[in-house]
């Protein structure tokens, strides 16, 4: 079975600092690999993915992550944050064996910026 | 061009009563996910349904909860008797098809329990 540990469950952080959120997985196959944000009371966007190929994938609003096989790990990083990211951060891992993606996420990070 | 759209967005429900929450997919999917957010908890998989059709329900709780997505229609996530342990975010999640790894989620509706 698959399972995502998100090590840090609050990241405070000073407005134009950068900043990583972590993400371990464990699976005993290939996985995919997801980031996604949740702004207060939304539901889920897609920040970035991990199908294949390069394991540096650049997402939306500047985040960019690294697949890291060796370690099993896919952290999420931004150079330069804004206010605006405030929200919680999921990441999550597809094994997608059976053609299809039932995703596993962690519990979440929760990015706090002040000015 | 609408986006996975769910209704209603907060329902409250007594103990004991019924509770149908709707999931329209993205404009040409057809396949649906249902996960639960439980407070202080990332989400869970619930359920896999293609039209008529469920895929994957390991995520289901035994009883009371049940799920449908028609040949026309919205899906439907129907909960009997809730119980205040029902209270969460639910949310719904479309893809394209089969090998499409993409999944696009709805605002979510926020059951709570009384």
């Amino acid at each position: 079975a698959q399972s995502v540990t998100q090590l840090d469950s609050q990241v405070p952080v000073f407005e134009e600092a950068p900043v990583e959120l972590r993400c371990n997985y464990s699976s005993s196959v290939s996985v995919y690999l997801f980031w996604y944000v949740q702004y207060p009371n939304q539901g889920l966007q897609l920040l970035l993915k991990y199908l294949s190929g390069s394991t540096l994938v650049k997402g939306i609003n500047g985040f960019e992550a690294e697949f890291n096989k060796s370690q099993t790990s896919f952290h999420l990083r931004k150079p330069s944050v804004h206010i605006s990211d405030t929200a919680e951060y999921f990441c999550a891992v597809s094994e997608g064996a059976s053609g299809y993606s039932t995703l596993t996420f962690g519990k979440g990070t929760m990015l706090l910026v002040s000015p | 061009n609408a986006g996975v759209m769910q209704n209603p967005r907060h329902l409250v429900r007594r103990r004991g009563q019924e509770a149908r929450l709707r999931c329209s997919p993205m404009k040409g999917h057809s396949h649906v996910y249902w996960y639960r957010q439980l407070p202080e908890e990332g989400l869970k998989f619930m359920v896999y349904l293609q039209k008529e059709n469920i895929i994957d329900e390991s995520g289901m709780p035994k009883e009371r909860f049940s799920a449908e997505f028609p040949k026309e229609g919205p899906s439907i996530l129907r909960i009997q008797q809730v119980v205040r342990g029902d209270s969460a975010a639910y949310f719904c999640a479309s893809s394209l098809g089969q090998g499409d790894y993409e999944q696009y989620f709805g605002p979510g509706t926020r059951l709570t329990v009384t």
